[in-house]
Protein backbone atom coordinates (compact mmCIF):
# COMPACT_ATOMS: atom_id res chain seq x y z
CA UNK A 1 0.00 0.00 0.00
CA UNK A 2 1.47 3.49 -0.92
CA UNK A 3 -0.20 5.28 1.20
CA UNK A 4 -2.03 7.26 -1.55
CA UNK A 5 -5.88 6.83 -1.93
CA UNK A 6 -7.63 7.46 -5.07
CA UNK A 7 -11.98 7.64 -5.52
CA UNK A 8 -13.85 5.80 -7.05
CA UNK A 9 -11.48 2.73 -8.24
CA UNK A 10 -14.43 2.11 -11.45
CA UNK A 11 -16.36 4.41 -13.43
CA UNK A 12 -18.46 4.20 -16.10
CA UNK A 13 -20.14 6.74 -17.93
CA UNK A 14 -21.80 8.30 -21.20
CA UNK A 15 -20.20 10.71 -23.82
CA UNK A 16 -20.53 14.06 -23.13
CA UNK A 17 -20.91 13.64 -19.29
CA UNK A 18 -18.47 15.37 -16.23
CA UNK A 19 -17.20 13.20 -13.83
CA UNK A 20 -14.44 13.88 -10.84
CA UNK A 21 -11.67 11.58 -9.59
CA UNK A 22 -10.57 12.38 -6.49
CA UNK A 23 -7.10 11.85 -4.80
CA UNK A 24 -5.64 11.96 -0.98
CA UNK A 25 -1.66 12.19 -1.14
CA UNK A 26 0.48 10.33 1.32
CA UNK A 27 0.39 11.84 4.57
CA UNK A 28 2.70 15.35 5.50
CA UNK A 29 2.78 15.24 0.87
CA UNK A 30 2.87 18.33 -0.17
CA UNK A 31 2.98 17.82 -4.55
CA UNK A 32 0.89 15.98 -6.38
CA UNK A 33 0.79 14.38 -9.87
CA UNK A 34 -2.19 13.07 -12.10
CA UNK A 35 -1.56 10.38 -14.76
CA UNK A 36 -3.20 9.00 -17.50
CA UNK A 37 -2.58 5.19 -18.91
CA UNK A 38 -4.18 4.30 -21.56
CA UNK A 39 -3.17 1.34 -24.61
CA UNK A 40 -2.31 4.08 -27.09
CA UNK A 41 -0.73 6.46 -25.37
CA UNK A 42 0.98 5.19 -22.51
CA UNK A 43 1.48 6.77 -19.45
CA UNK A 44 0.90 10.79 -19.77
CA UNK A 45 1.62 12.84 -17.70
CA UNK A 46 -1.28 15.21 -17.13
CA UNK A 47 -0.19 17.97 -14.35
CA UNK A 48 1.08 18.51 -11.02
CA UNK A 49 -0.04 20.45 -7.76
CA UNK A 50 2.22 21.71 -5.09
CA UNK A 51 0.67 22.87 -1.85
CA UNK A 52 -2.37 24.40 -3.62
CA UNK A 53 -0.58 25.45 -6.54
CA UNK A 54 -0.28 24.25 -10.54
CA UNK A 55 3.19 23.63 -10.87
CA UNK A 56 3.54 21.80 -14.03
CA UNK A 57 1.31 20.63 -16.96
CA UNK A 58 1.95 18.11 -19.29
CA UNK A 59 -0.59 16.57 -21.88
CA UNK A 60 -3.85 17.25 -20.44
CA UNK A 61 -6.47 18.34 -22.38
CA UNK A 62 -8.82 21.63 -21.78
CA UNK A 63 -11.31 19.80 -20.88
CA UNK A 64 -9.82 18.79 -18.38
CA UNK A 65 -9.15 19.96 -14.95
CA UNK A 66 -7.73 19.25 -11.74
CA UNK A 67 -6.98 21.50 -8.30
CA UNK A 68 -5.87 20.67 -5.02
CA UNK A 69 -7.52 21.80 -1.77
CA UNK A 70 -6.03 23.16 1.31
CA UNK A 71 -5.89 19.84 3.02
CA UNK A 72 -3.91 18.75 0.55
CA UNK A 73 -6.50 16.42 -1.10
CA UNK A 74 -6.78 16.68 -5.29
CA UNK A 75 -9.13 16.33 -7.52
CA UNK A 76 -9.46 15.88 -11.45
CA UNK A 77 -12.35 17.03 -13.29
CA UNK A 78 -13.08 15.17 -16.74
CA UNK A 79 -16.03 17.49 -18.93
CA UNK A 80 -17.23 16.59 -22.45
CA UNK A 81 -16.09 13.16 -21.94
CA UNK A 82 -15.21 11.40 -25.23
CA UNK A 83 -15.06 7.67 -25.51
CA UNK A 84 -10.92 7.93 -26.49
CA UNK A 85 -10.98 9.09 -22.73
CA UNK A 86 -11.38 5.77 -21.31
CA UNK A 87 -8.21 5.05 -19.55
CA UNK A 88 -6.60 4.64 -16.23
CA UNK A 89 -6.26 7.80 -14.49
CA UNK A 90 -3.54 7.76 -11.47
CA UNK A 91 -2.41 9.96 -8.91
CA UNK A 92 0.61 10.24 -6.99
CA UNK A 93 2.79 12.04 -4.47
CA UNK A 94 5.85 13.12 -3.18
CA UNK A 95 7.11 14.89 -0.30
CA UNK A 96 8.38 18.37 -1.34
CA UNK A 97 9.31 20.44 -4.07
CA UNK A 98 12.72 20.84 -4.96
CA UNK A 99 14.42 18.33 -3.82
CA UNK A 100 14.22 16.23 -7.65
CA UNK A 101 15.61 12.70 -5.68
CA UNK A 102 12.35 12.21 -4.35
CA UNK A 103 10.54 9.00 -4.90
CA UNK A 104 7.00 9.58 -6.45
CA UNK A 105 4.19 6.97 -5.38
CA UNK A 106 1.04 5.96 -7.04
CA UNK A 107 -2.00 5.00 -6.04
CA UNK A 108 -3.90 1.98 -7.28
CA UNK A 109 -5.83 5.02 -10.46
CA UNK A 110 -9.15 4.81 -11.03
CA UNK A 111 -10.92 3.09 -14.06
CA UNK A 112 -12.90 5.14 -16.22
CA UNK A 113 -15.09 3.68 -19.10
CA UNK A 114 -16.71 5.97 -21.04
CA UNK A 115 -19.25 4.59 -23.24
CA UNK B 1 14.03 17.19 -24.13
CA UNK B 2 14.10 14.31 -21.82
CA UNK B 3 13.04 10.98 -22.07
CA UNK B 4 13.15 6.81 -21.46
CA UNK B 5 13.08 4.20 -24.40
CA UNK B 6 11.86 0.47 -23.28
CA UNK B 7 13.21 -1.43 -26.48
CA UNK B 8 11.50 -4.69 -25.55
CA UNK B 9 7.75 -4.71 -25.30
CA UNK B 10 7.72 -8.30 -23.91
CA UNK B 11 10.21 -10.24 -22.36
CA UNK B 12 9.96 -13.90 -21.39
CA UNK B 13 12.48 -15.52 -19.05
CA UNK B 14 12.34 -19.37 -17.19
CA UNK B 15 11.33 -19.70 -13.61
CA UNK B 16 14.98 -19.52 -11.66
CA UNK B 17 17.24 -17.73 -14.73
CA UNK B 18 18.29 -13.94 -14.73
CA UNK B 19 16.38 -11.71 -15.96
CA UNK B 20 16.84 -8.26 -17.63
CA UNK B 21 14.66 -5.36 -18.72
CA UNK B 22 16.18 -2.59 -20.53
CA UNK B 23 15.87 0.93 -20.42
CA UNK B 24 18.08 3.94 -21.92
CA UNK B 25 17.65 7.17 -21.13
CA UNK B 26 18.21 11.08 -23.09
CA UNK B 27 18.74 13.71 -20.79
CA UNK B 28 20.26 17.21 -20.47
CA UNK B 29 22.08 17.01 -17.57
CA UNK B 30 22.57 14.04 -14.70
CA UNK B 31 19.56 11.66 -14.48
CA UNK B 32 17.21 11.02 -12.12
CA UNK B 33 16.32 7.55 -12.78
CA UNK B 34 13.09 5.50 -11.66
CA UNK B 35 12.15 1.54 -12.04
CA UNK B 36 8.18 0.90 -11.32
CA UNK B 37 6.38 -2.35 -11.39
CA UNK B 38 2.48 -2.89 -12.37
CA UNK B 39 0.87 -5.93 -11.15
CA UNK B 40 -2.70 -6.81 -13.38
CA UNK B 41 -5.19 -4.41 -12.30
CA UNK B 42 -2.85 -3.13 -9.90
CA UNK B 43 -0.99 0.51 -9.25
CA UNK B 44 2.44 1.48 -10.13
CA UNK B 45 4.82 0.25 -7.04
CA UNK B 46 7.98 1.44 -6.66
CA UNK B 47 10.93 -0.57 -7.31
CA UNK B 48 13.98 1.97 -7.01
CA UNK B 49 15.65 4.53 -7.90
CA UNK B 50 19.84 6.12 -8.85
CA UNK B 51 20.31 9.94 -7.76
CA UNK B 52 23.68 9.64 -7.30
CA UNK B 53 26.65 7.46 -5.91
CA UNK B 54 27.13 3.83 -6.54
CA UNK B 55 26.10 2.66 -10.07
CA UNK B 56 24.40 -0.51 -9.06
CA UNK B 57 21.20 0.21 -6.96
CA UNK B 58 19.36 -2.18 -4.84
CA UNK B 59 15.56 -2.67 -4.38
CA UNK B 60 12.75 -4.13 -3.49
CA UNK B 61 11.88 -7.77 -3.91
CA UNK B 62 15.84 -8.65 -5.16
CA UNK B 63 15.47 -6.28 -7.78
CA UNK B 64 18.72 -4.56 -9.19
CA UNK B 65 19.81 -1.76 -11.38
CA UNK B 66 23.24 -0.89 -12.87
CA UNK B 67 23.34 3.05 -13.95
CA UNK B 68 25.80 2.97 -17.03
CA UNK B 69 26.45 6.79 -17.90
CA UNK B 70 28.30 6.11 -21.27
CA UNK B 71 25.76 3.88 -22.49
CA UNK B 72 22.99 6.31 -21.19
CA UNK B 73 21.51 2.90 -19.92
CA UNK B 74 19.75 1.73 -16.68
CA UNK B 75 18.73 -1.23 -17.42
CA UNK B 76 16.33 -3.48 -14.24
CA UNK B 77 18.03 -6.94 -13.04
CA UNK B 78 17.24 -10.15 -11.27
CA UNK B 79 19.76 -12.86 -10.09
CA UNK B 80 16.82 -15.40 -10.45
CA UNK B 81 13.09 -15.07 -11.41
CA UNK B 82 10.14 -15.60 -9.45
CA UNK B 83 6.26 -16.66 -11.64
CA UNK B 84 5.73 -14.26 -9.36
CA UNK B 85 7.83 -11.61 -11.13
CA UNK B 86 5.66 -11.51 -14.28
CA UNK B 87 4.27 -7.96 -14.66
CA UNK B 88 4.72 -4.43 -16.40
CA UNK B 89 7.70 -3.06 -15.78
CA UNK B 90 8.21 0.71 -16.60
CA UNK B 91 11.72 2.53 -16.26
CA UNK B 92 11.01 6.88 -15.80
CA UNK B 93 13.47 9.89 -15.45
CA UNK B 94 13.30 12.68 -13.52
CA UNK B 95 15.46 15.78 -15.40
CA UNK B 96 16.72 18.34 -12.27
CA UNK B 97 18.15 20.83 -14.77
CA UNK B 98 14.27 21.52 -16.48
CA UNK B 99 13.07 22.11 -13.12
CA UNK B 100 10.39 19.97 -13.59
CA UNK B 101 9.83 17.19 -10.90
CA UNK B 102 7.36 14.94 -12.83
CA UNK B 103 8.58 11.32 -14.28
CA UNK B 104 8.71 11.07 -17.98
CA UNK B 105 7.68 6.86 -18.51
CA UNK B 106 9.12 4.39 -20.90
CA UNK B 107 6.60 2.54 -22.70
CA UNK B 108 6.59 -0.19 -20.24
CA UNK B 109 8.05 -3.83 -21.11
CA UNK B 110 5.83 -7.04 -20.04
CA UNK B 111 7.61 -9.74 -18.35
CA UNK B 112 6.53 -13.50 -18.29
CA UNK B 113 8.19 -16.00 -16.08
CA UNK B 114 7.81 -19.18 -17.24
CA UNK B 115 7.26 -21.94 -14.76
Amino acid sequence: DSGVTQTPKHLITATGQRVTLRCSPRSGDLSVYWYQQSLDQGLQFLIHYYNGEERAKGNILERFSAQQFPDLHSELNLSSLELGDSALYFCASSPIQGTSGNTIYFGEGSWLTVV
Amino acid sequence: AQSVAQPEDQVNVAEGNPLTVKCTYSVSGNPYLFWYVQYPNRGLQFLLKYITGDNLVKGSYGFEAEFNKSQTSFHLKKPSALVSDSALYFCAVRDPPTGANNLFFGTGTRLTVIP
